[in-house]
């Protein structure tokens, strides 16, 4: 089984350049998630679905929009980047909303110029 | 809201020696507690965690972990260290809601041969 995974795994893009983060799992789960972590910072929940057809906020969403596509996909997306949002970003999945252990991809590196 | 708290930016330890990386949490009602690990360039791979029952949880690679109601308190323990334990250190924390796991700031450990 892949997991999860997330493309691209690097990504450069100038300030206002918008782009799409897609993820896949092929394990079935309920619950998808992104997270961006920064040095010092740890992990911070952006967005996630708790199911297909439902999104929510987390704690840092301001810039990113998201879409679940289907019950494997869930893409994250920048309208307009900013080098704030210069991070590595973490699709994850589990098999219902928090109760079970995430599983989570290999990361996705993007620089914002 | 929950939150975690890793009062340990780095542990150092050397091969052989006992490790115990530290972990304190806030929830209100039980808490759901879980350790992840994650090594350079990759994502992070669960450990273990607690829903409830022993206080003592065992997981992945020699780890342990001691829950701690009064001290609200999950701290990560192994008997022996070894070098290929050098890793980053997640903590991360959840009510018995339906509500996303939330992660500490993570605890960069450090074992010298």
């Amino acid at each position: 089984n892949a997991g999860v995974t997330q493309t691209p795994k690097f990504q450069v893009l100038k300030t206002g350049q918008s782009m799409t983060l897609q993820c896949a799992q092929d394990m079935n789960h309920n619950s998808m998630y992104w997270y961006r972590q920064d040095p010092g910072m740890g992990l911070r929940l952006i967005y996630y679905s708790a199911s297909e057809g439902t999104t929510d906020k987390g704690e840092v969403p301001n810039g990113y929009n998201v879409s679940r596509l289907n019950k494997r996909e869930f893409s994250l997306r920048l309208e307009s980047a900013a080098p704030s949002q210069t991070s590595v970003y973490f699709c994850a999945s589990s098999r219902m909303e928090g109760a079970g252990e995430l599983f989570f991809g290999e990361g996705s590196r993007l620089t914002v110029l | 809201a929950q939150s975690v708290a890793q009062p340990e930016d780095q542990v150092n330890v050397a091969e052989g020696n006992p490790l115990t990386v530290k972990c304190t949490y806030s929830v209100s009602g039980n808490p759901y507690l879980f350790w992840y690990v994650q090594y350079p360039n990759r994502g992070l791979q669960f450990l273990l965690k607690y829903i409830t029952g022993d206080n003592l949880v065992k997981g992945s690679y020699g780890f342990e972990a001691e829950f701690n109601k009064s001290q609200t308190s999950f701290h990560l323990k192994k008997p022996s260290a070894l070098v290929s334990d050098s890793a980053l250190y997640f903590c991360a924390v959840r009510d018995s809601g339906n509500t996303p796991l939330v992660f500490g700031k993570g605890t960069r450990l450090s074992v010298i041969a």
